[in-house]
């Protein structure tokens, strides 16, 4: 039953360093997403995939990119972090549009 | 743009009381509807969704929510909150034939005095 696994749980870096969020799923989803939660804001939608090779960009894609090589892998890569990143990373995934996403448990992140 | 609106940022209840959380949608066409869990330090768990048919739905946890379309509302009813119910709650919304930008509320964060 694992279901959408996210890594690492926690992370601090520094201003400008790099790092990518990983994210897994067993449910052969076509559908992932990558959501960042900050407080009072709710989620919001950095990047989805509807498929393996397939990535679009969200409402705050800024600073991020991904890439879907496989149905079961979607990284989150940060190439220079600011403190403005500092924030809880979700990953989800959903069999088809118009459907529930199921979620990752998250990745707090903070950039100092 | 579409948007969703939770209009309590934070709400107090005693345990045994009634719930209603509220949320408004923004879309002019039926939307998927969705209401979502947080406990703390945890992901989001589905509680119910709304795609078309009844207008009260029934969820998980001993949750309901009712689709009102001439409010835009679609909020979330509990009728005896216990105290584990203390979370964040979401609710979120896909517009019917846009795609899957799943668009979610600020939240309101539940707690519950004994």
């Amino acid at each position: 039953n694992a279901g959408v696994t996210q890594t690492p749980k926690f992370r601090i870096l520094k201003i400008g360093q790099s790092m990518t969020l990983q994210c897994t799923q067993d449910m052969n989803h076509n559908y992932m997403y990558w959501y960042r939660q900050d407080p009072g804001m709710g989620l919001k939608l950095i990047y989805y995939s509807v498929g393996a090779g397939i990535t679009d960009k969200g409402e705050v894609p800024n600073g991020y990119n991904v890439s879907r090589s496989t149905t079961e892998d979607f990284p989150l890569r940060l190439e220079l972090a600011a403190p403005s990143q500092t924030s809880v990373y979700f990953c989800a995934s959903s069999p088809r549009d118009n459907t529930e996403a199921f979620f990752g448990q998250g990745t707090r992140l903070t950039v100092v | 743009a579409q948007s969703v609106t939770q209009p309590d940022i934070h709400i107090t209840v005693s345990e045994g009381a009634s719930l209603e959380l509220r949320c408004n949608y923004s879309y002019g066409a039926t939307p998927y509807l969705f209401w979502y869990v947080q406990s703390p330090g945890q992901g989001l768990q589905l509680l119910l969704k709304y795609f078309s048919g009844d207008t009260l739905v029934q969820g998980i946890k001993g949750f309901e929510a009712e689709f009102k379309r001439s409010q835009s509302s679609f909020n979330l009813r509990k009728p005896s909150v216990h105290w584990s119910d203390a979370a964040e709650y979401f609710c979120a919304e896909v517009p019917y034939n846009a795609g899957n930008m799943l668009t979610f509320g600020g939240g309101t964060r539940l707690m519950v005095k004994p």
